[in-house]
């Protein structure tokens, strides 16, 4: 059965520096999503992603944060700046159709942790 | 603006009997609803999905929901827990234009024998 892939599975970096979050979305899927979960609290919605551009975003998703799909399998969300609160589990999701009560296909997450 | 709300954090249930996990939201409109699972280390999986059709949802692995509207209420039941029921679940509601997905606090369901 097909499913979204995410790497690494776990992340530790510094303060200020930039990170790669890697997703491999269902291969016949047309938009894409990045949810995170900071520890103790709720998953929150960044972005989402169809046909090369960002369709809509958070208030979370600000210049720090990126997303690109650079190839025809890859998504991935950069962290330009990293600080300590962007301490998280990054979810990435792929469904086919972008309309509401269409199953979003989650990935297992990256936990991503600034020190 | 939607939000969702699952009323426990945490159930603890006994193999072979019933399972109730709550979740109430708000919505400004009819509203499409879904349960997700997560098992440790794994993707979150849906469970099922309320879209406007019927408002009994019956879902994978024996789990159903009701869509009460006056109550505002998606509750997810099984009646009769399993030892791999043991994970944790969330209540999630879409609205509005992109699909995105408001999810709620999460209730970790645990088993025993």
């Amino acid at each position: 059965e097909p499913e979204v892939t995410q790497t690494p599975s776990h992340q530790v970096t510094q303060m200020g520096q930039e990170v790669i979050l890697r997703c491999v979305p269902i291969s016949n899927h047309l938009y894409f999503y990045w949810y995170r979960q900071i520890l103790g609290q709720k998953v929150e919605f960044l972005v989402s992603f169809y046909n090369n551009e960002i369709s809509e975003k958070s208030e979370i998703f600000d210049d720090q944060f990126s997303v690109e799909r650079p190839d025809g399998s890859n998504f991935t969300l950069k962290i330009r700046s990293t600080k300590l609160e962007d301490s998280a589990m990054y979810f990435c999701a792929s469904s086919q159709q972008g309309l509401i009560g269409n199953e979003q296909f989650f990935g297992p997450g990256t936990r991503l942790t600034v020190l | 603006a939607q939000s969702v709300t699952q009323l426990d954090s945490h159930v603890s249930v006994s193999e072979g009997t019933p399972v109730l996990l709550r979740c109430n939201y708000s919505s400004s409109y009819s509203p499409s609803l879904f349960w997700y699972v997560q098992h440790p280390n794994k993707g979150l999986q849906l469970l099922l999905k309320y879209t406007s059709a019927a408002t009994l949802v019956k879902g994978i692995n024996g789990f159903e929901a009701e869509f009460k509207k006056s109550e505002t209420s998606f509750h997810l039941t099984k009646p009769s827990a399993h030892m791999s029921d043991a994970a944790e679940y969330f209540c999630v509601v879409s609205e509005g234009a992109g699909n995105m997905l408001t999810f709620g606090g999460g209730t970790r369901l645990m088993v025993k024998p």
